[in-house]
């Protein structure tokens, strides 16, 4: 069974700085997919990043890019010029084909970015 | 292009009472997923769709829990008799099947037994 794991309960941010969001997962397939999905209070979850296993460039989207480290199993979420809307749950999740694509999610970060 | 549609958004019911949930998926997905969210906590999937057959309920309690997707598009997610544990917010997502592909997710339902 995979789980995946986000160790940091709470973060906070400056408006227009840099953060980084944790997660690892663990897992023995080789290949699979990695998502971070955001999910801003009251409203519904969506994809923010997604990232291949055997892909070794690490994805980036505008301002979110993912530091994905496949040997420590390890999937961070950095956001640059964090802004009033990036506050959010912020939640990892992992599939592959063999769990019939279904997500394994994190237990999710909440971030607040401060004006 | 409609995303996924839940409906109702919020249900309030006593203990031992039935509760149904309604999900439309986004036109052309073939599959379908109900996940349960707990406060504080990440989705767990209780069911997965493929068209109109159940690929995955392993997760589902089956003494309480029942579930159908008539014609592979719409689903139904009921309970029957809801308990206080059940209380958590419902998620319906839908995607074109196949792990690489991005799951949308509705608003989802947040019911309360009390």
């Amino acid at each position: 069974a995979q789980t995946v794991t986000q160790s940091q309960p709470e973060m906070s941010v400056q408006e227009a700085e840099t953060v980084t969001l944790s997660c690892t997962y663990d897992t023995s397939e080789n290949n699979y997919y990695l998502f971070w999905y955001k999910q801003p209070p009251s409203r519904q979850m969506i994809l923010v990043i997604r990232q291949e296993a055997y892909k070794q460039q690490n994805a980036t989207e505008n301002r979110f890019s993912v530091n994905f480290q496949k040997a420590a199993k390890s999937f961070s979420l950095k956001i640059s010029d964090s802004q009033l809307g990036d506050t959010a749950m912020y939640f990892c999740a992992f599939s592959h084909h063999n769990a019939g694509n279904m997500l394994t999610f994190g237990g999710g970060t909440r971030l607040m970015v401060k004006p | 292009e409609a995303g996924v549609v839940q409906s109702p958004r919020y249900k309030i019911i006593e203990k031992k009472q039935p509760v149904a949930f309604w999900c439309n998926p986004i036109s052309g997905h073939n599959t379908l997923y109900w996940y349960r969210q707990n406060l504080g906590q990440g989705p767990e999937l209780l069911i997965r769709y493929e068209n109109e057959e159940a690929v995955d309920d392993s997760q589902l309690p089956k003494d309480r829990f029942s579930a159908e997707r008539l014609k592979g598009v719409d689903s139904t997610l009921k309970i029957q008799p809801a308990e206080l544990g059940d209380s958590a917010v419902y998620l319906c997502a839908s995607s074109l099947g196949g792990a690489v592909y991005e799951q949308y997710f509705g608003p989802g339902t947040r019911l309360t037994v009390t």
